[in-house]
């Protein structure tokens, strides 16, 4: 079946620095890509959306310059939180969707914690 | 637009009863729905999915849901509950019209009950 590979499971950093988490599908072509932001105990909330080789969509309040999304390739995107802050402390979990592939496959999402 | 409800954020069972999780959905035309698992620290697994072929649908682990039109509903069962099905499950929307993102539930927390 399909799997989306997402790394890393979790980190660790200091306020200000910019951390970059990869979602990589290993075995489809994902031409689309989400990524979504879960707080403790809370539902998954849609940040953007990103098609191969577009700019990303971002969900209202969700800060572009602060989240950027790279998806060069039709099986790899990032999400890189810049300057990051503890607020931006989260679980964050990718999820691709192919070509005919109805579906959608998620990644097992990463443990961000800004100290 | 689309949207689901979860009735309940917390579902206790014994191990060995029915399992019912609730989920309302709202769509101006027939939806896609799917209900997906998550453990703690973990990403989502698919239960199911409905996509208006048969109106019952199976899924894995032993889960089914029934889409019910007239009731609006999209309820998750399984007639015997495992230890190992204690998790977060969420109701789940696509989109509509040129988006096919998800939308998802509010989730519930099942847990199971030796």
């Amino acid at each position: 079946g399909a799997v989306v590979s997402q790394h890393p499971s979790w980190v660790i950093c200091k306020s200000g620095t910019s951390v970059k988490i990869e979602c990589r599908s290993l075995d489809f072509q994902a031409t689309t890509m989400f990524w979504y932001r879960q707080f403790p105990k809370q539902s998954l909330m849609l940040m953007a959306t990103s098609n191969e080789g577009s700019k990303a969509t971002y969900e209202q309040g969700v800060e572009k310059d602060k989240f950027l999304i790279n998806h060069a390739s039709l099986t790899l995107s990032t999400l890189t939180v810049t300057s990051a802050h503890p607020e931006d402390s989260s679980f964050y979990i990718c999820s691709a969707s192919g070509t005919g592939e109805r579906g959608y496959t998620f990644g097992s999402g990463t443990r961000l914690t800004v100290v | 637009a689309q949207s689901v409800t979860q009735l309940d954020s917390h579902v206790s069972v014994s191990e060995g009863t029915p399992v019912l999780l609730r989920c309302n959905y709202s769509s101006s035309y027939s939806p896609s729905l799917f209900w997906y698992v998550q453990h703690p620290n973990k990403g989502l697994q698919l239960l199911l999915k409905y996509t208006s072929a048969a109106t019952l649908v199976k899924g894995i682990n032993g889960f089914e849901a029934e889409f019910k039109k007239s009731e609006t509903s999209f309820h998750l069962t399984k007639p015997s509950a495992h230890m190992s099905d204690a998790a977060e499950y969420f109701c789940v929307v696509r989109g509509g019209g040129a988006t096919n993102k998800l939308i998802f539930g509010t989730g519930t927390l099942l847990a199971v009950q030796p």
